[in-house]
């Protein structure tokens, strides 16, 4: 696609459910960035994906969180057990350059809400 | 403590008018990034300064890179209400073998008609 397509755009659920988030990147980009945005706030890096270097996992707050590009393309970004402090947008880009420094793309991110 | 200080915070400004916000930083940085995220959107790429005193216009918007590469600015000049959104600068940092991009918390701009 032309951008970054994040699904769903909207999720609400349940405290204690698992969540799937998923990212399909600008088609030929390497570098795939999952960060987490908390009303009117900047953004809180989770993973970063790069070809098939390992995983900048650094981010992620708990083990509760995981997330998998499979084929170098599509992410999806797994919350189990889900608590309201979990509740934020969850936003995906992607980028073509390496080294985690290029321009992002970004999605229009995933809003969850943990009830 | 954040690498990247951004203010003000929030800014609330009528049309017209003209506003600067600032990037900042004790650490040098190689380039800086400007982004600009429109509500329920996800950020948009304005400019990116590579050179210590570069200065970049994109039409009403002036963006700067101090002469150490530590800090930046971006002056508009007659703001818009479609200015309105959240202003993040962002820089790559080295720390060990690992390069991040780090992200400042962002300057939130309302320009009322």
């Amino acid at each position: 696609g032309a951008g970054v397509s994040q699904s769903p755009s909207n999720k609400v659920t349940e405290k204690g459910k698992d969540v799937e988030l998923r990212c399909d990147p600008i088609s030929g980009h390497t570098a795939l960035y999952w960060y987490r945005q908390s009303l009117g706030q900047g953004l809180e890096f989770l993973i970063y994906f790069q070809g098939n270097s390992a995983p900048d996992k650094s981010g992620l707050p708990s083990d509760r969180f995981s997330a998998e590009r499979t084929g170098g393309s599509v992410s999806t970004l797994t919350i189990q057990r889900t608590q309201q402090e979990d509740s934020a947008v969850y936003l995906c880009a992607s980028s073509r350059r390496t080294g985690n420094t290029g321009e992002l793309f970004f999605g229009e991110g995933s809003r969850l809400t943990v009830l | 403590t954040q690498l990247l200080e951004q203010s003000p915070q929030f800014l609330s400004i009528q049309e017209g008018e003209n506003l600067t916000v600032y990037c900042n930083s004790s650490s040098v940085f190689s380039s800086l990034q400007w982004y600009r995220q429109e509500p329920g959107e996800g950020p948009v790429l304005l400019v990116t300064v590579v050179t210590g005193g570069e200065v970049k216009k994109l039409k009403r918007l002036t963006f700067q890179f101090g002469d150490a590469r530590k800090d930046s600015s971006l002056h508009i000049t007659a703001a818009q209400p479609g200015d309105t959104g959240l202003y993040l600068c962002a820089g790559p940092f080295y720390a060990g073998n690992n390069r991040k991009l780090i992200w400042g918390l962002g300057t939130s701009l309302a320009v009322n008609p």
